[in-house]
């Protein structure tokens, strides 16, 4: 249980253009959903806080124009990397809180390239 | 604020020997703290947590690590090293509230020497 899908696994895409990127709970009702980014070899930093219903809360420093971040059902979370530049290049994970004894469930990550 | 320390970005053990991960955290409120796996090009993976009670944890494939409040420390152990351990580990800290963020450790990558 507690099973959270992301989609695409992979991506190449050119710059200047949009890219979206899906989660979803598949098992349960994810009110609140984080979305990280992985440079290679380094850790995750957290992007930002997914809200179902209202607007995400973005870290310092991240770009809320560019990284658009949209919560409108307990069961998805989208982020979407806009005007995509080949410094946008990175592997982006989404978490869920699963409400079960405080437990956070990852999806498989995305890859994007911008090329 | 929340931070954490993982020593060591590299650590490397022969098959069998203890494995020995360390991670050291800051918090201001009593945390909730948790050991990750991540294999290549992969999600990550929950190895345990720590959340309340018995401070020492038990979790996935023989890992386990103990809550020290005194050191601040949540060190991860195995007893017996396997060839499929090697991967990325993150430790992670989190206020204690619900669907409160985590906030990750730098890694520490994990060589199992045959």
């Amino acid at each position: 249980g507690a099973v959270v899908s992301q989609h695409p696994s992979r991506v190449i895409c050119k710059s200047g253009t949009s890219v979206k990127i899906e989660c979803r709970s598949l098992d349960f009702q994810a009110t609140t959903m984080f979305w990280y980014r992985q440079f290679p070899k380094q850790s995750l930093m957290l992007m930002a806080t997914s809200n179902e219903g209202s607007k995400a809360t973005y870290e310092q420093g991240v770009e809320k124009d560019k990284f658009l971040i949209n919560h409108a059902s307990l069961t998805l979370s989208t982020l979407t990397v806009t005007s995509a530049h080949p410094e946008d290049s990175s592997f982006y994970i989404c978490s869920a809180e699963t409400g079960r004894g405080h437990g956070y469930t990852f999806g498989s990550g995305t890859r994007l390239t911008v090329v | 604020a929340q931070s954490v320390t993982q020593l060591g970005s590299h650590v490397s053990v022969s098959e069998g020997a203890l494995v020995l991960l360390r991670c050291n955290y800051s918090s201001s409120v009593p945390p909730y703290l948790f050991w990750y796996v991540q294999y290549p090009n992969q999600g990550l993976q929950l190895l345990l947590k720590y959340t309340t009670g018995a401070t020492l944890v038990k979790g996935i494939n023989g890992f386990e690590a103990e809550f020290k409040k005194s050191e601040t420390s949540f060190h991860l152990t195995k007893p017996s090293a396997h060839m499929s351990d090697a991967a990325e580990y993150f430790c992670a800290v989190s206020e204690g509230s619900s669907a409160s963020k985590i906030i990750f450790g730098s890694g520490t990558r994990l060589s199992i020497r045959p």
